[in-house]
């Protein structure tokens, strides 16, 4: 019973490097996000893809870009990580609308020095 | 101000109390709420759905007030393993399925 996996579980980068962090549900759910969750902040959203072939920004895209490859996967991809990009990432999965909530994959923490 | 506001504790409560938290969310328009559970290092994991009428499961019970915007979760007969960070969580039903999460409220449950 997979549901959200995400990949990498822990990062480390140099600043300026580059990295795309993944995510794959096999609920055949429509809807994925990407939040960051940093101490004090809560979860924050980076984007979202209400459906395949959509995306759309969040509260906090500045230094990211998506893809939503297919229904299963949406990754989340750092250009040239910084230093205030060091957080936990979470990628979710939606049966469409809120009614039923988010599962969330185990998240990723990046460190980015 | 925040969209979603908790009080971010730590609760600290002998097990078998009941304790309770709020949640307040600036938009009136919000029309889905739910709390989360999330512990040390791990993901959020869905707690219970906040319907109008209010709900319970088992030791838990949540309140929504729309007059005050806010939400509520009673958790009764405490458990220690009820420790953890509760999340509050609220949705515009229009916006395309986005969640805007409170920062959480720590609940530490002592022997």
């Amino acid at each position: 019973n997979a549901g959200v996996t995400q990949t990498p579980k822990f990062q480390v980068l140099k600043t300026g490097q580059s990295m795309t962090l993944q995510c794959a549900q096999d609920m055949n759910h429509n809807s994925m996000y990407w939040y960051r969750q940093d101490p004090g902040m809560g979860l924050r959203l980076i984007y979202y893809s209400a459906s395949e072939g959509t995306t759309d920004k969040g509260e906090v895209p500045n230094g990211y870009n998506v893809s939503r490859l297919n229904k299963r996967e949406f990754s989340l991809r750092l250009e040239s990580a910084a230093p205030s990009q060091t957080s936990v990432y979470f990628c979710a999965s939606s049966e469409g609308g809120t009614v039923y909530g988010y599962t969330f994959g185990s998240g990723t923490r990046l460190t980015v020095v | 101000r925040k969209e979603v506001e908790q009080d971010p504790g730590p609760f600290n409560v002998p097990e078998g109390a009941t304790v309770a938290f709020n949640c307040t969310y600036s938009n009136s328009a919000s029309q889905s709420f739910f709390w989360y559970r999330q512990d040390c290092r791990k993901e959020p994991k869905l707690l219970m759905s906040v319907y109008s009428s209010g709900n319970e499961d088992g030791r838990f019970t949540a309140q929504l007030n729309r007059a005050s915007q806010y939400i509520s979760l009673l958790i009764r007969d405490s458990k220690l393993s009820d420790s953890a960070t509760y999340l509050c969580a609220v949705s515009l039903y229009s916006s395309a399925s986005k969640i805007i999460f409170g920062s959480g409220t720590r609940l530490s449950i002592r022997p």
